[in-house]
This record gives structure tokens, sequence and C-alpha cells, in this order.
């Protein structure tokens, strides 16, 4: 089955540490895209990524890194230096950079809670 | 600013009831609106999406209108089923390839 695969679903994350968030598709797509969910608000765009080798900043980068070193992965790593990393994190994908059209698929997203 | 804003923020009903959801906005310029349903813990699954010359979009038992002179748009459920208790999210794609998501409603779906 085609699909976004994300993993964990659960991670925990002590004070200080860096830890990196997986997110895998087999759709062919070709722009992938990092959100955050917090309670009571809609989802911000951390990073997006429209070709290999190549990403843009979202409304909330600081803190995080990304990578894209091949079509299918686009790996979110939350640094000690996001000051509330405790959130839903959602990894999508669509045709192109096309978040205008359907062909939006999102993950099921990862969990993060700092101890 | 651009914003969605949905109402309400959370809501009650019991199975085989139906239900409307809004969403009013502010973005502009505007290519579509979309509907999406979130299950607790889950990520959002497309219901619906509209471009600004569309009324009406049906999927099953959910129907999604939109007003584009007035900014608003709905998402009506019919003969609600327990299945449907999740959170139903309006987002609205302003070009250039920008989504701005409202905070979402969350139904519960009582037997």
């Amino acid at each position: 089955d085609g699909g976004i695969t994300q993993s964990p679903k659960y991670l925990f994350r002590k004070e200080g540490q860096n830890v990196t968030l997986s997110c895998e598709q087999n759709l062919n797509h070709d722009a992938m895209y990092w959100y955050r969910q917090d309670p009571g608000q809609g989802l911000r765009l951390i990073y997006y990524s429209q070709i290999v080798n190549d990403f843009q900043k979202g409304d909330i980068a600081e803190g995080y890194s990304v990578s894209r070193e091949k079509k299918e992965s686009f790996p979110l790593t939350v640094t000690s230096a996001q000051k509330n990393p405790t959130a839903f994190y959602l990894c999508a994908s669509s045709i192109h950079d096309d978040r205008n059209n359907y062909g939006y698929t999102f993950g099921s997203g990862t969990r993060l809670t700092v101890v | 600013k651009n914003q969605v804003e949905q109402s309400p923020q959370s809501l009650i009903i019991l199975e085989g009831k139906n239900c409307t959801l809004q969403c009013n906005y502010t973005v502009s310029p505007f290519s579509n609106l979309r509907w999406y349903k979130q299950d607790t813990g889950r990520g959002p699954v497309s219901l619906t999406i509209m471009t600004f010359s569309e009324n009406t979009k049906s999927n099953g038992r959910y129907t999604a209108t939109l007003d584009a002179d007035t900014k608003q748009s709905s998402l009506h459920i019919t003969a609600s089923q327990l299945s449907d208790s999740a959170s139903y999210i309006c987002v609205v794609s302003r070009p250039p390839q920008k989504l701005v998501f409202g905070t979402g409603t969350r139904l519960l779906v009582s037997p």
C-alpha cells in the first residue's frame, strides 16, 4: 500500500537532547512537509522540501532542522534549542509543491514529550 | 490577517442525528477550501476540497458547502455514526501555495 510512515509513534526526550523523527513515503511525491500540532491551535508549518537536497523554512523553523537526501525520506531533528518541543508532529507529502490541490497526504504523526 | 475560524469548538450529538460544522475565513487571495477528518492520535484525512467556483461537494454522508462571497463554509454530516467522532479541520489554500489551518471542531457522537 502506498502511504506515509512516521516513526516512532511516541517519543520521549530529556532536556538538552536532540531527537530525530522519521518520515518515509512511497507515493513518489516530490514535496514533503513537517507540521506541528498543539492543542487549541491549527497546524503550523516547520519545514518543507520541494525536491531532493533542497528545503525551505516554514513559519516556525527555529530549533528544528531537516534533510532531504532521498526523495522518499524527510527526517526532522528537534534540537535542544527548541524551547517547547512537546507536541504532535505531522509529516505530509504532495505532488510537486502542490499545497493548492489534491494529492496532499498526511502521516499518522509522532507525539513528542519532553521529560 | 489570514485566519480560519471554526465553530463550535466542540459538539456532542446522538448517533443517527445530523450536524453542521462552520468555517469562516479571512484568507485572501483564495485558491481552495478543504475539510479534513482527524481521529485522535492520527493524521488528518481529506474529506472534500472545493475551489471558489464550487458551491457544494459531497463525500458519502459528508457534504461541504462554500460561499466565497461571504467567506463561509459548512460541513454537514448526515445520519451520524460512532465512527464520526473526531476533529474536523477546515483548511484554506492561499496562493502561492500556503495552507491556513483552522483549530478544528471536536465532534463526539454518543450512542
